[in-house]
Order: structure tokens, then C-alpha cells, then sequence
């Protein structure tokens, strides 16, 4: 079946310390994207990118960091720079980069706890 | 700034009533509205998808309404299961060839349904 792929689904980060969230597509689309969601509060975008090799900062892209070596993954890590980055993040496709009306497809997302 | 505002914050309902969400925006230029479900500790869903010249859209028990004119969207659920005890995003879509910098994320209802 095709879809989006998040892992691992809990994930738990020690003070200072750089984690990677894994993001694999096998949906041939071009998009992917990350998103950050709190209780209480709307999505919020992270990175984004339209192409492989090339990507673009979203709202609240401070202390996060993302690669796109291939199409199918788009990692992401949240550094030591975040300083609040308890949150479940949730990563997300489209089928064309300039028209994200249809086929935008979520992951099961990732819940990330600082200890 | 572009926003969207979801009322109520959550809503608890006995199984078998139906219920209405609702969604008022302050997007420009609208493009179009999406409602999405989101299961507890999973990705968002698409229910539907209207752009500027529908007024209504379903999905099964799903059926959401827009009015461009006032900015409000609803989400009507009929004979509601247990199964629909989620969280409902209204989300919309500025521009005529939308980024995902043009997409506003409401921060959804609560929907519960008790037996």
C-alpha cells in the first residue's frame, strides 16, 4: 500500500541532545513537508520541500534541521538548539509543489519528549 | 494575518445524534477549505475538499457546507458511532496556486461520542 512512513512513533530526547525523525514516502510525491502540532494550537509548518536537494524554512524552523537526498525521505532533526521541543510532529506529502489543493497525505506522526 | 477559528473546542455526544462543527476564517484570497479527521495519536485524514463555488460536499456522514460570503464552513456528522471520536481540523488555503505557506490550520474540535 502507499503511504507515509514516520518513525520511530515515540521518540524521547535527553537535555542537549540532537534527535532524527525518520519521514519515507512511497507515493512518488514531489512535496514533502514537516509540521508541528500542540495541544490547543493549529499545525504550524516547519520545513518544507518542493524538490529533492532543496528546501525551504518554514514558521518555526529555528532549532530544526531537515535533508532531501532522495524523494521518498525527508528526515528531520530537532538540535539542542530547540529549546522547547516536546511536541508530535507530523510529516506530510503532496503530488505537485505548487498545488497543494489535493492529495496532501499525513503520516502517523512522531511523539517527541524531552526527559 | 490569515486565521481560522474552530468552535467548539470539543463537543461530547451520545451515539446515534448528529452534531455540527464549525469553522470561520479570515483568509485572503481564499483558495479553498479542507476539513480533516485526526485520531488520537495519528496523521489528519481528509474528509473534504471546497473550493470558492461549492456549497456543500459529502463524505458518507460527513457533510460540510461553505458559505464564501459570511467565511464560515460547517461540518455536519449524521448518526454518529463511536468511531467518529476524533479531533475535526478545518483548514484553508489562500492563493490560486497554493504553497504550504498559504495553508492556515484551525485547532480543531474535540469530537467525543459516548455509547
Amino acid at each position: 500500500d502507499g503511504g507515509i512512513t514516520q518513525s520511530p512513533k515515540y521518540l524521547f530526547r535527553k537535555e542537549g541532545q540532537n534527535v532524527t525523525l525518520s519521514c519515507e514516502q512511497n507515493l512518488n510525491h514531489d512535496a514533502m513537508y514537516w509540521y508541528r502540532q500542540d495541544p490547543g494550537q493549529g499545525l504550524r509548518l516547519i520545513y518544507y520541500s518542493q524538490i529533492v536537494n532543496d528546501f525551504q524554512k518554514g514558521d518555526i524552523a529555528e532549532g530544526y534541521s531537515v535533508s532531501r537526498e532522495k524523494k521518498e525521505s525527508f528526515p528531520l532533526t530537532v538540535t539542542s538548539a530547540q529549546k522547547n521541543p516536546t511536541a508530535f510532529y507530523l510529516c506530510a506529502s503532496s503530488i505537485d509543489p505548487k498545488t497543494v489543493n489535493y492529495g496532501y497525505t499525513f503520516g502517523s506522526g512522531t511523539r517527541l519528549t524531552v526527559v | 494575518k490569515n486565521q481560522v477559528e474552530q468552535s467548539p473546542q470539543s463537543l461530547i455526544i451520545l451515539e446515534g445524534k448528529n452534531c455540527t462543527l464549525q469553522c470561520n476564517y479570515t483568509v485572503s484570497p481564499f483558495s479553498n477549505l479542507r476539513w480533516y479527521k485526526q485520531d488520537t495519536g495519528r496523521g489528519p485524514v481528509s474528509l473534504t475538499i471546497m473550493t470558492f463555488s461549492e456549497n456543500t460536499k459529502s463524505n458518507g456522514r460527513y457533510t460540510a457546507t461553505l458559505d464564501a460570503d459570511t467565511k464560515q464552513s460547517s461540518l455536519h456528522i449524521t448518526a454518529s458511532q463511536l468511531s467518529d471520536s476524533a479531533s475535526y481540523i478545518c483548514v484553508v488555503s489562500a492563493g490560486v496556486r497554493s504553497s504550504a505557506r498559504q495553508l492556515t490550520f484551525g485547532s480543531g474540535t474535540q469530537l467525543t461520542v459516548l455509547p
